[in-house]
């Protein structure tokens, strides 16, 4: 079946810095790929998605490009800021609507 | 922006007992969906609901588990008999189609503690 690998946190930045969270899937067919988040305290938020090959989902600074070729769904930001401290969790698609989430990663961001 | 609503936020119950947690989805939406979370582990999977069916349902869903949509604007999910493992973040999820240009919304969750 369908799995979303993420990279294991803490992550910890310091204000301003630049932001890699990688996430692999495995698939059977062409899954949408999303990257949700979740602040303390709260549910989970999507961020951005990407539906095809190739495609670049981007939203509030985030980004992340569908990588067929290397299975990869890597969430970048070019500068973190402290509100940025929350848990990323990257998602596939899988069976008939369901998502698939990786483990989640941990943003720690100081000033 | 429409919010999907859980009630309660947290929930402790005795094992053994029956519990009963609360969605109102996003009005307009079709696709109904739990997934749960137990700490320190990955977001999972339970089940999802269209037009007062379950369309698929994880192995975790067993006959412990049932949903429903018992009016217009509530789904809930029911543990029969709670059992220490069920102890866990159980997150509702509500979507207006089942392709990715209409993406599931989460509710914050209710945190269900077994003692």
């Amino acid at each position: 079946g369908n799995s979303v690998t993420q990279m294991e946190g803490p992550v910890t930045l310091s204000e301003e810095a630049f932001l890699t969270i990688n996430c692999t899937y495995t698939a059977t067919g062409y899954p949408s790929l999303f990257w949700y988040v979740q602040y303390p305290g709260e549910g989970l938020q999507l961020l951005l998605k990407a539906t095809k090959a190739d495609d670049k989902g981007s939203n509030k600074g985030f980004e992340a490009t569908y990588r067929k070729e290397t299975t990869s769904f890597h969430l970048e930001k070019g500068s973190v800021q402290v509100s940025d401290s929350a848990v990323y969790f990257c998602a596939s698609t899988g069976g008939y609507n369901k998502l698939i989430f990786g483990a989640g990663t941990r943003l720690a961001v100081h000033p | 922006e429409p919010e999907v609503t859980q009630t309660p936020s947290h929930q402790v119950t005795q094992m053994g007992q029956e519990v009963i947690l609360r969605c109102v989805p996003i009005s307009n939406h079709l696709y109904f969906y739990w997934y749960r979370q137990i700490l320190g582990q990955k977001v999972e999977f339970l089940v999802s609901f269209y037009n007062n069916e379950i369309s698929e349902k994880s192995e975790i869903f067993d006959d412990q588990f049932s949903v429903e949509r018992p009016d217009g604007s509530n789904f809930t999910l029911k543990i029969r008999s709670t059992k220490l493992e069920d102890s866990a973040m159980y997150f509702c999820a509500s979507s207006a189609g089942h392709n990715s240009n209409q993406p599931q919304h989460f509710g914050d969750g209710t945190r269900l503690s077994i003692l």
